[in-house]
Formats: structure tokens, sequence, C-alpha cells
């Protein structure tokens, strides 16, 4: 059974660094499929931050990036993000998922696996 | 970039009822990247129909996706009492996209 488990601190600073991390278990990080971030402000709808693939390559939000950086450590079956510059715009909800290929002619793609959330306060 | 827009933003029905949503992208989208989420208070999103027509594993044969090019809809035959909730879809071009989404609320 795969599952995705968020983790990081629920208080940041302005200014300072938003650091999450997404273990993921019941499969191997290696095994083909990319891995998510998205959030929620609260009462929102969900935006999506970016993606990693477990060789890198990472694809980031356009209105995100410069702040952003998503990476894998395979050795520990995680991945993590990393947001700089925070401001309480950035307050949400964070949530870690799994984007896996359903195969078909041409290939269909679609979020099938997601962590519980971790709520993330900006506040000084 | 894709912007999709749902409609109605809420949709008050009563359980049995039909529940038609609505996803318009603002220009011709890829099939095989149409998705469709159901999020209930608290809880992460659940994938509902990916591909613009297939059901996710356990999702009952009451929720049914259609469409192409712009135009998407969620159908939810008959609303059973754990159905109402919020509804996204989303869709990949160079980034993931979400809908605003819809609230099925009981009526």
């Amino acid at each position: 059974q795969v599952q995705l488990q968020e983790s990081g601190p629920g208080l940041v600073h302005p200014s300072g660094t938003l650091s999450l991390t997404c273990a993921v278990s019941g499969v191997s990080i290696s095994n083909g499929d990319w891995w998510n971030w998205v959030r929620q402000s609260p009462g929102r709808g969900l935006e999506w931050i970016g993606e990693t693939f477990h060789s890198g390559n990472p694809n980031y939000n356009p209105s995100l990036k410069g702040r952003v950086d998503i990476s894998v450590d395979k050795s520990r079956n995680q991945f993590s993000l990393s947001l700089t510059s925070v401001t309480a715009a950035d307050t949400a909800v964070y949530y870690c998922a799994r984007d896996r290929s359903y195969g078909g002619d041409p290939e269909e793609w679609a979020f099938d696996i997601w962590g519980r959330g971790t709520m993330v306060t900006v506040t000084s | 970039e894709i912007v999709l827009t749902q409609s109605p933003g809420a949709l008050s029905l009563s359980p049995g009822e039909r529940a038609t949503l609505s996803c318009r992208a603002s220009q011709s989208v890829s099939s095989r990247y149409l998705v469709w989420y159901q999020q209930k208070p608290g809880q992460a999103p659940r994938l509902l129909i990916y591909g613009v027509s297939n059901r996710a594993t356990g999702i009952p044969d009451r929720f049914s996706g259609s469409g192409s090019g712009t135009d998407f809809t969620l159908t939810i035959s008959r609303l059973e009492p754990e159905d109402f909730a919020v509804y996204y879809c989303q869709h990949f071009d160079t980034s993931w996209t979400f809908g605003q989404g819809t609230k099925v609320e009981i009526k």
C-alpha cells in the first residue's frame, strides 16, 4: 500500500524558508512516477507547486519559479520542498502527491496518492 | 498558460438527484491529462476520473466524465450523502493547473 507522509515546521517567519519533506512508503521513489507538491490556502482552491522525477529534472509552477526547489533523496525514499522568501500568502496546507501513469496510447497521468497534508503558517 | 474555469461555483441538490459539473479550458487541451478530484473538508483530494472518462480504482459507476477540446463534464448520476463535497478539474500543459472548484451542497 503506497503512502505519503508530509513533515516539517508548522510555523515559518516572514522572509524565511519553508522546508517540508514527504516520506514515501510502499513503493520505490525510483519506480517511474513523478512526485509533486500542491498547496491549498485556507478556504481556497488547489495550487500546484511543482514536481520532480527520481533522477531530478524538476518542473515548477511559473508563478513560484525562483523561490521553489524540489529535490529527491533516493537513499531515504523521500522528496523535499524548499520555498524561500515566504510571506503570509504562502500560508497553506501543503500536500505531497504521486503522479502516476495509467498507460494508454497516448499515456494518461493523474495524482492517485496524496499525503494527508500539513498546515504551514507564515507568521512573525 | 491554460486556465480552467469550473461552473457553477456551487450546486445545491438533494440526494438522489443528478449533478452536472462543468470544466472549461481557455484553449483546446489534451484529453490524456484531464483529471477530476473530489475533496471533503479536512481531507486531501481523492482521484475520481483520469483521461477525461476513466474511473480510478474503487470509484462508483455513478461518477462519469466526458468531453473534449475545451469543454469537459463530470456527472454524478444519483447523489449519495457521501458525494457532497468540492470537485476540482485538473490539466497538464507545460505545468499542472487546477480549476477553482465546484461545491456540491445539500439542498
